[in-house]
């Protein structure tokens, strides 16, 4: 199985919400990764978990708030966000950090629309 | 954030024909490049993990090449089918590990 799912698929969010992405794999994978992808525009790094401890934070505000309950899942806490926050999100994983050949396999994403 | 461009942002190609497009990254503290293909409303699909200058990597129609002492790689596509159609991202991995991607070239093959 070399596929990461993420959930739901699109979401539509007011300011004052509350929602979770949802992000899994099932390759043994032990590092994990949050991206945000604007229209037109290279994914962005947000977040990096090694085995499940938050290794990389790029200076993401803290309406974003990751989590890995397990080395399979990945959650995004989303609070209070704003409209320019609407964007696709990308979980990826791969079975290390530091390597040149460590692969990332990346889901398909969750398009956000903040109202 | 590292400076990734690729070019040209879009082409589009009769079937059957062949296209290449760039992607140029940072000469300096070079680790890997690597090319995935992301086809619409799917996930981005690895295809090539470069590390050595002058790399070549080859997977069916789809070719890439590497030049990292000017910072570099094209992705050739030969005899273009409908079934290439997607947005090809590059990536420079740079020495921290740090993945820096491009904007991608998406590719439309007319039939």
């Amino acid at each position: 199985d070399t596929e990461v799912t993420q959930t739901p698929k699109h979401l539509v969010m007011g300011m004052t919400n509350k929602k979770s992405l949802k992000c899994e794999q099932h390759m043994g994978h032990r590092a994990m990764y949050w991206y945000k992808q604007k229209a037109k525009k290279p994914p962005e790094l947000m977040f990096v978990y090694s085995y499940e401890k938050l290794s990389i934070n790029e200076s993401v505000p803290s309406r974003f708030s990751p989590e890995c309950p397990n080395s399979s899942l990945l959650n995004l806490h989303l609070h209070a966000l704003q409209p320019e926050d609407s964007a696709l999100y990308l979980c990826a994983s791969s079975h290390g950090l530091a390597g040149a050949l460590d692969t990332q396999y990346f889901g398909p994403g969750t398009r956000l629309t903040v109202l | 954030i590292l400076n990734v461009e690729q070019s040209p942002q879009s082409l589009h190609v009769q079937e059957g024909d062949s296209t290449n497009f760039t992607c140029s990254f940072p000469s300096s503290n070079f680790y890997a490049l690597h090319w995935y293909r992301w086809e619409t409303a799917k996930s981005p699909e690895a295809l090539f993990v470069m590390t050595l200058n002058g790399d070549e990597k080859k997977k069916g129609r789809i070719s890439a090449t590497l030049n990292t002492k000017e910072g570099y790689s094209y992705l050739y596509i030969k005899g273009s089918q409908p079934e290439d159609s997607a947005t090809y991202l590059c990536a420079f991995r740079s020495l921290d590990y740090k993945l820096s991607f491009g904007a991608g070239t998406t590719v439309t093959v007319r039939a």
